[in-house]
Formats: C-alpha cells, sequence, structure tokens
C-alpha cells in the first residue's frame, strides 16, 4: 500500500517566489496534518484537517503560509512569498481518525531552500 | 503548559550499549505518550506508545518507562546496534488534542 505521498521532494527557490508542496494521504485517512522541521525548533504543527475542515491553525506561522484540502485525497501548503527563514522541511501525516491516540503517518518530507 | 522537553540533544553510545533518552511533561491531562523514529531523509514513524496507567511497556529491545508523579517518561534501547542510529522524538497528547513532540534525540550508534 502505498504511504503519505508528498511532492516535490526537492525545492530550491528565490526569495518572493511562491512555493507550493502537496500531499496525498493514506486512503481512508481521514486526518491530515502538516508539519515543519528545523534544528532549532524540532517538529511543528502548521495545520491540522478533519475531514477536509481546517480544525487547528494555530501553527501557522504568518500570513503567508496557506493550507488547503479541496477532498480527501489531497492538500497543498502555500507559501507567498517565500523567505531564506521559511527553509525547513515539511512533512505531511495521515491519521485514520482523528488524533489523540491515532497513529501518524508521515510523508518522505519536502526540502524547502529559500536563497 | 504544552511543551515537552527531551534530553540529551544528541547521544553517542557504543554498540551493544544501552540508549536512554528522558522526556518531561507539565500539562497533566496529557494521557498518551508515543515514540517516534526518524532515519535521515524520511518522515517520523510510530515506534512504541504508552498510556499511563501502566509504568512500563516493552516491545522487543525498546521500553518505555512512565513515572505519573514526576510527569517523566523514557525511552530505553537495550543492545543499541548500529540500525537505531536515528532521530528519536518523545510526544504526548490528551485524547482529543494533536501530537505535541519534543525536540528530538540523535542518537549514533558506535559500531
Amino acid at each position: 500500500d502505498a504511504g503519505v505521498i508528498q511532492s516535490p521532494r526537492h525545492e530550491v527557490t528565490e526569495m518572493g517566489q511562491e512555493v507550493t508542496l502537496r500531499c496525498k494521504p493514506i486512503s481512508g485517512h481521514n486526518s491530515l496534518f502538516w508539519y515543519r522541521q528545523t534544528m532549532m525548533r524540532g517538529l511543528e504543527l502548521l495545520i491540522y484537517f478533519n475531514n477536509n475542515v481546517p480544525i487547528d491553525d494555530s501553527g501557522m506561522p504568518e500570513d503567508r503560509f496557506s493550507a488547503k484540502m479541496p477532498n480527501a485525497s489531497f492538500s497543498t501548503l502555500k507559501i507567498q512569498p517565500s523567505e531564506p527563514r521559511d527553509s525547513a522541511v515539511y512533512f505531511c501525516a495521515s491519521s485514520l481518525r482523528p488524533p489523540g491516540e491515532e497513529t501518524q503517518y508521515f510523508g518522505p518530507g519536502t526540502r524547502l531552500l529559500v536563497l | 503548559q504544552q511543551q515537552v522537553k527531551q534530553s540529551p540533544q544528541s547521544l553517542i553510545v557504543q554498540k551493544g550499549g544501552i540508549s536512554i533518552i528522558n522526556c518531561a511533561y507539565e500539562n497533566t491531562a496529557f494521557d498518551y505518550f508515543p515514540w517516534y523514529q526518524q532515519f535521515p531523509g524520511k518522515g517520523p514513524a510510530l515506534l512504541i506508545a504508552i498510556r499511563p496507567d501502566v509504568s512500563e511497556k516493552k516491545e522487543g529491545r525498546f521500553t518505555i518507562s512512565f513515572n505519573k508523579s514526576a510527569k517523566q517518561f523514557s525511552l530505553h534501547i537495550m543492545d543499541s546496534q548500529p540500525g537505531d542510529s536515528a532521530t528519536y522524538f518523545c510526544a504526548a497528547s490528551t485524547g482529543y488534542s494533536t501530537l505535541t513532540f519534543g525536540k528530538g534525540t540523535m542518537l549514533l550508534v558506535s559500531p
């Protein structure tokens, strides 16, 4: 079975450009999470969707970040305009049911470098 | 209140030794404590988890010890192997909340 799929795996862009990260969760999973990982801050939850509806976006750093989940099998995280401090690895994860004691299954991540 | 503090930041253990990673929390409402393992270039994956109704859970060479009164829990890796070299994250949640992760421990097991 396919796990969580993320694309692109690597992205290099220049400051000010728009960046779009994509995620396909595991089929049948109802919850989707976007995380950002850096050495300084570790794994930070950016936003969490349940049944395609954003439930908690308190981790989204600022208005430059936006996330959508138009259907159960696709989500995007967009950064516009991008800045060098956005350089990080971005993970998408999904779980069968809402969080709590549910196992989260992570994708391989998108390594973003903003020059 | 939501923080989970993890230590050490990095750890080097000889093959066959015991690796110990510690985590502490403040929120007494937390009732689920998983550990995730992350290999370089991969996403984290669930390794083992514990609920506070037990003080210890063992799966193979991996053991979680839980001290509810001290609000601490730890991961012990017995007979550590080079293949265990990875970053380990502790986490905590309540029955309905998202996971709060520690900052991670980079483990290197030397041959």
